[in-house]
C-alpha cells in the first residue's frame, strides 16, 4: 500500500519569505501525487497535481511542485509567502485505476508579519 | 465551487448512540468517500462508493458503516458511538479516479462524550 511521509509538523515563515514544504511518498510504481491546502474551518482544496511528464508542476495560488523519482519527494514550493497562505497543507497519493488517496499527516504553516 | 453538502455540521452525542452523518452532492459524480481528520494523522479513509450500492471499506472502517441508494447521498453511520470516534468527518466526491482530483465538503464535527 501506498503511504505519505510530511516531515515536518509546523513552519513559521515570514511573510515575503519563500517557503518550501516537504513530502516523501512509499510506493513502487509510478504515483499519482497531490497537494491539498485547507484553510481553518474549510474543506481541502487541491493545489496542484503530478501525473505524468514535466516533473516540476504549476498550480494555484503561485505554489510549485517537484516529483523526484530518485528521493521518493514532490516538495512543495512557493517563491514568496503571503499572510493568506497561513494554513494546512496535505499531501497526497494515489494511482493509476485506483479509487484511493492517501494522505500524509499535514504541515501547518504560520505565516508572521 | 462542488456542490457537496454535509449534515449535520456539528453534533454532540453520548457514548452508545447511534449516529448518521449525510453527505449529499449535485454533481452526479461517481465516486464518494468519508474521511475522518485527526491531529497528526491528516486525513484517513473510512469508507467510499464507486456507484449506487456499491461501497467498499478503507483503513479506518471499523465501527462505521456506509450506504448509497441514490447516486447524490452518501451516509455514514456510526451504530454506537465511542469516545475514540469523535473527530471531524469530511465527505469528499470525484468524478473519475484517473483524474485524481477529490472535492471535499466542509466537513462535520462529532463529539463524543
Amino acid at each position: 500500500a501506498q503511504s505519505v511521509t510530511q516531515p515536518d509538523i509546523h513552519i513559521t515563515v515570514s511573510e515575503g519569505a519563500s517557503l518550501e514544504l516537504r513530502c516523501n511518498y512509499s510506493y513502487g510504481a509510478t504515483p499519482y501525487l497531490f497537494w491539498y491546502v485547507q484553510s481553518p474551518g474549510q474543506g481541502l482544496q487541491l493545489l496542484l497535481k503530478y501525473f505524468s511528464g514535466d516533473t516540476l508542476v504549476q498550480g494555484i495560488k503561485g505554489f510549485e511542485a517537484e516529483f523526484k523519482r530518485s528521493q521518493s519527494s514532490f516538495n512543495l514550493r512557493k517563491p514568496s509567502v503571503h499572510w493568506s497562505d497561513a494554513a494546512e497543507y496535505f499531501c497526497a497519493v494515489g494511482r493509476s485505476n485506483d479509487y484511493k488517496l492517501s494522505f500524509g499527516a499535514g504541515t501547518t504553516v504560520t505565516v508572521r508579519a | 465551487d462542488a456542490g457537496i453538502t454535509q449534515s449535520p455540521r456539528h453534533k454532540v452525542t453520548e457514548t452508545g448512540t447511534p449516529v448518521t452523518l449525510r453527505c449529499h452532492q449535485t454533481e452526479n459524480h461517481r465516486y464518494m468517500y468519508w474521511y475522518r481528520q485527526d491531529p497528526g494523522h491528516g486525513l484517513r479513509l473510512i469508507h467510499y462508493s464507486y456507484g449506487v450500492k456499491d461501497t467498499d471499506k478503507g483503513e479506518v472502517s471499523d465501527g462505521y458503516s456506509v450506504s448509497r441508494s441514490k447516486t447524490e447521498d452518501f451516509l455514514l453511520t456510526l451504530e454506537s458511538a465511542t469516545s475514540s470516534q469523535t473527530s471531524v468527518y469530511f465527505c469528499a466526491i470525484s468524478a473519475d479516479m484517473n483524474t485524481g482530483e477529490l472535492f471535499f465538503g466542509e466537513g462535520s464535527r462529532l463529539t463524543v462524550l
